[in-house]
């Protein structure tokens, strides 16, 4: 069975940094690209970031990209989103996916 | 891509059954997947790749369309099926429909 569990989260001051993790388990993790999507409170769903299967290639919307940087770990089965520069904006909860499987989530709060 | 689900509000009763569309701005070549959010909770896979229904979904879930094109029916809605509904592309690109709110009437 798929599991994909998010650490990471809380609350974190404007401007600064915060990095979430998802461990994975129950697949071939370093066979999958791997995603981050975002729900701001109240709010749709917004994906944040992709990468591939070694890491080499990785993909950013207009709103996070040159602040948001993704990364993976295939011997820890983990992947990582570093966040730097947060804006009141960046306030959500973060899913972990593989393909359509998304984990349980994490808040993030940017607040002073 | 963009995508667009209507209606965006949806009343229905109960063994009614109900349609939900999601219209994408460019042919989406199937790769469409339908999640359920309840309230205070994480979305649910309902649905992936236009019709495959995921592991544990009732039966009375279905998914279909083509294109630019789908559709998430629910062949007799439940009280338990109030939720908000997301279309999910990942054909080019990984972009969300906007969502519809099912409520009981």
């Amino acid at each position: 069975e798929v599991q994909l569990v998010e650490t990471g989260g809380g609350l974190v001051q404007p401007g600064r940094s915060l990095k979430l993790s998802c461990v994975a388990s129950g697949f071939t993790f370093s066979s999958y690209w791997m995603y981050w999507i975002r729900q701001a409170p109240g709010k749709g769903l917004e994906w944040v970031s992709s990468i591939n299967t070694d890491g080499g290639s990785t993909y950013y919307p207009d709103s996070v990209k040159g602040r948001f940087t993704i990364s993976r770990d295939n011997a820890e089965n983990t992947v990582y989103l570093q966040m730097n520069s947060l804006r009141s904006e960046d306030t959500a909860t973060y899913y972990c996916a593989k393909d359509v499987l998304w984990g349980q989530g994490v808040m993030v709060t940017v607040s002073s | 891509i963009q995508l667009t689900q209507s209606p965006s509000l949806l009343s229905a009763s109960v063994g009614d059954r109900v349609t939900l569309s999601c219209k994408g701005s460019q042919n989406i070549n199937n790769y469409l997947a339908w999640y359920q959010q309840k309230l205070g909770e994480a979305p649910k896979l309902l649905i992936y790749n236009t019709n495959s229904l995921q592991t544990g979904i009732p039966s009375r879930f279905s998914g279909s369309g083509s294109g630019t094109d789908y559709t998430l029916t629910i062949s007799s809605l439940q009280p338990e099926d109030v939720a908000t509904y997301f279309c999910y592309q990942y054909n080019n690109g990984w972009t969300f429909g906007g969502g519809t709110k099912l409520e009981l009437k």
